[in-house]
């Protein structure tokens, strides 16, 4: 266990779809990430919070809608996705979001869009 | 030229032996390296910081080349264990964004 939960594990929606995923860190930490991971790609920074302000969004599409309620909580809410949305989710935190640090990975989610 | 630069394998090695990455990277002001393990439909967790003068944590050894701009990491006595995926993480100055930006990994499978 790192200290970082993602529900849910998998997902599949249709693109008409709206759905959130959730991810809750119990490590104080005061900066929380999403990352894309597609296959055969690196993984990709997609929003970034500290201390529950987003600092860092790496011009991802308005379909991708995150919310970050306070320290130990982010979402990221879907909706009209399209399939090559399809991938891993992955949610990290940090303690301050200083470049240099340590990241706790949740186990991520799954998410196939059809 | 993408900003880190791997090797995507895969290495396929024998127990027991040695084997070595490169990672590439294109900003020459970075500041911080790091090696991440991902087993396969895991998430990625830190293996180690790479530090100037080299660092070497029992099996593993990893080596920041800045003239050339590459890191590597050396793993010693392979076992089946080891087989993942490694990912090179650098971080770039300030004045680039300062957010870790990840390799795509470099395959290994160790084989009895």
């Amino acid at each position: 266990e790192t200290g970082v939960t993602q529900t849910p594990r998998h997902l599949v929606m249709g693109m008409t779809n709206k759905k959130s995923l959730k991810c809750e860190q119990h490590l104080g930490h005061n900066a929380m990430y999403w990352y894309k991971q597609s296959a055969k790609k690196p993984l990709e920074l997609m929003f970034v919070y500290s201390l529950e302000e987003r600092v860092e969004n790496n011009s991802v599409p308005s379909r991708f809608s995150p919310e970050c309620p306070n320290s130990s909580h982010l979402f990221l809410h879907l909706h009209t996705l399209q399939p090559e949305d399809s991938a891993l989710y992955l949610c990290a935190s940090s303690q301050d979001g200083a470049g240099n640090e340590k990241l706790f990975f949740g186990s991520g989610t799954q998410l196939s869009v059809l | 030229r993408k900003e880190v630069e791997q090797d995507p394998g895969p290495f396929n090695v024998p127990e027991g032996a040695t084997v070595a990455f490169n990672c590439t990277y294109s900003n020459s002001a970075s500041q911080s390296f790091f090696w991440y393990r991902q087993d396969c439909r895991k998430e990625p967790k830190l293996l180690m910081s790479v530090y100037s003068s080299g660092n070497e944590d029992g099996r593993f050894t990893a080596q920041l080349n800045r003239a050339s701009q590459y890191i590597s990491l050396l793993i010693r006595d392979s076992k089946l264990s080891d087989s993942a995926t490694y990912l090179c993480v650098v971080n770039p100055p300030l004045d680039a964004g300062n957010m870790l930006t990840f390799g795509g990994g470099t395959r290994l499978m160790v084989k009895p």
